[in-house]
């Protein structure tokens, strides 16, 4: 079973920032955050990953608390084209395991 | 960089049938992965593979799947005989070396309805 909490569907703007909350309270200290997401009809997508410190890459921004029992993922000028299910996953010796993932829609 | 490539696409079979699927990684990854994704679920490891031999296959279903990677590129999924229940799309991805902190990437894979 997957061990991060996900809200299953948010609303964003387009053109603001998609900000995509995750809580992973059990993670253990050798586990990564892996975000993911998966367009209608295609293969999921590697977004970001990080262990502690905040990462930034050219589709996202991934924000990890001190604590490492929370994230946030940032898009910081949604499209249309970022509808998707975001999947954050915690991912350590064992396999990737996806949850249900945030339902995230851009409006027009 | 290609991506990782499956086909078929589509494929509609009878329940009692087999049916196959090819998987090419992306070049020079040596971990390969398959998995299933029923609808409106995540998707769930089947098999991994490490250049040609298996790693995981802990929740492959043996007595109808199979899988194969004999030359350690790409790879084969069969299912025989097939059941109502594995109507589902069967994803491909691939990885350098399946170590933790090195990403996996996917095909779109193939859709497969049973009838």
């Amino acid at each position: 079973d997957a061990k991060t909490t996900q809200p299953p569907s948010m609303d964003c703007a387009e053109g603001r920032a998609a900000n995509l909350p995750c809580n992973h309270s059990t993670i253990s200290g050798n586990e990564y955050v892996y975000w993911y997401r998966q367009i209608h009809s295609q293969g999921p997508q590697y977004i970001i990953h990080g262990l502690k410190n905040n990462e930034t890459n050219e589709m996202a921004s991934l924000i990890i608390t001190e604590d490492r029992k929370s994230s946030t993922l940032i898009l910081p000028h949604a499209t249309l084209r970022d509808t998707a299910v975001y999947y954050c996953i915690e991912h350590g010796n064992e396999k990737l395991t996806f949850g249900t993932g945030t339902r995230l829609t851009i409006i027009p | 960089e290609a991506g990782v490539a499956q086909s078929p696409r589509y494929k509609i079979i009878e329940k009692r049938q087999s049916v196959a699927f090819w998987c090419n990684p992306i070049s020079g990854h040596a971990t390969l992965y398959w998995y299933q994704q029923i609808l409106g679920q995540g998707p769930k490891l089947l098999i991994q593979f490490q250049n040609n031999g298996v790693v995981d296959d802990s929740q492959l279903p043996k007595d109808r799947f199979s899988a194969e990677r004999l030359k350690g590129v790409d790879s084969t999924l069969k299912i025989q005989p097939a059941k109502l229940e594995d109507s589902a799309v069967y994803l491909c991805a691939s990885s350098l070396d399946g170590e933790v902190n090195q990403p996996q990437h996917f095909g779109d894979g193939t859709r497969l309805s049973i009838l």
